[in-house]
């Protein structure tokens, strides 16, 4: 089946614009995750989705960023007033959640966007 | 804090070697997963092997196999017979078991050359 897809692949914005980043997750899958990747570093956890639910938004960087899901599918990032350090890869993952505790389920990555703060 | 340490920024392995990835991490908890993703220049992390830190067996996959050692916070991975494809960043990660997020070191460049 189809995996995590994500658009646009790559944005380019000019500081102070607003954002938005798409997750669609595989079909079925109940958990999304926002990781946020940059340049050499490994990646830095943003905010876990059970359903449309966000139990943890602890990682995400400031009140400039928000998520939400809805339909327990799809999923937005939205980054507010970008600065030039919000310039990162930002990936998607989902998992099925079989067990009752997503820990021990393996996340789906999908391909990522590439912002680019001017 | 949980951190991933991945001490080898880049590595090279020629073709139809073995090379060994290092990892060592360090968290309280007890119960929780290592696992090593594979990013190639297409961005997308994909899970190469995956081990249950209550098992003491090590996991294989292919040409893939892990060295857990459990007292050490150690979890080193194997590649035997490398191919051109397996050259990409590889991320060590783990996350405990009353969690859901996927902690990562900052990962190792593998070259294959042939």
């Amino acid at each position: 089946g189809a995996g995590v897809s994500q658009s646009p692949s790559n944005k380019v914005t000019e500081k102070g614009k607003d954002v938005e980043l798409r997750c669609d997750p595989i079909s079925g899958h109940t958990a999304l995750y926002w990781y946020r990747q940059s340049l050499g570093q490994g990646l830095e956890f943003l905010i876990y989705f059970q359903g449309n639910s966000a139990p943890d938004k602890s990682g995400l960087p400031s009140d400039r960023f928000s998520a939400e899901r809805t339909g327990g599918s799809v999923s937005t990032l939205t980054i507010q007033r970008t600065q030039q350090e919000d310039s990162a890869v930002y990936l998607c993952a989902s998992s099925l959640v079989i067990s009752g505790s997503p820990s021990t389920d393996t996340q789906y990555f999908g391909p990522g966007t590439r912002l680019t703060v001017l | 804090a949980q951190t991933v340490t991945q001490s080898q920024p880049e590595m090279s392995v020629q073709e139809a070697e073995t090379v060994t990835l290092s990892c060592t991490y360090d968290t309280s908890e007890s119960d929780y997963y290592l696992f090593w993703y594979k990013q190639p220049p297409s961005r997308q992390m994909i899970l190469v092997i995956r081990q249950e830190a209550y098992k003491q067996q090590n996991a294989t996959e292919n040409r893939f196999s892990v060295n857990f050692q459990k007292a050490a916070k150690s979890f080193s991975l194997k590649i035997s017979d490398s191919q051109l494809g397996d050259a990409a960043m590889y991320f060590c990660a783990y996350r405990v078991n009353s969690g859901y997020a996927l902690n990562f070191g900052k990962g190792t460049s593998l070259l294959v050359t042939p």
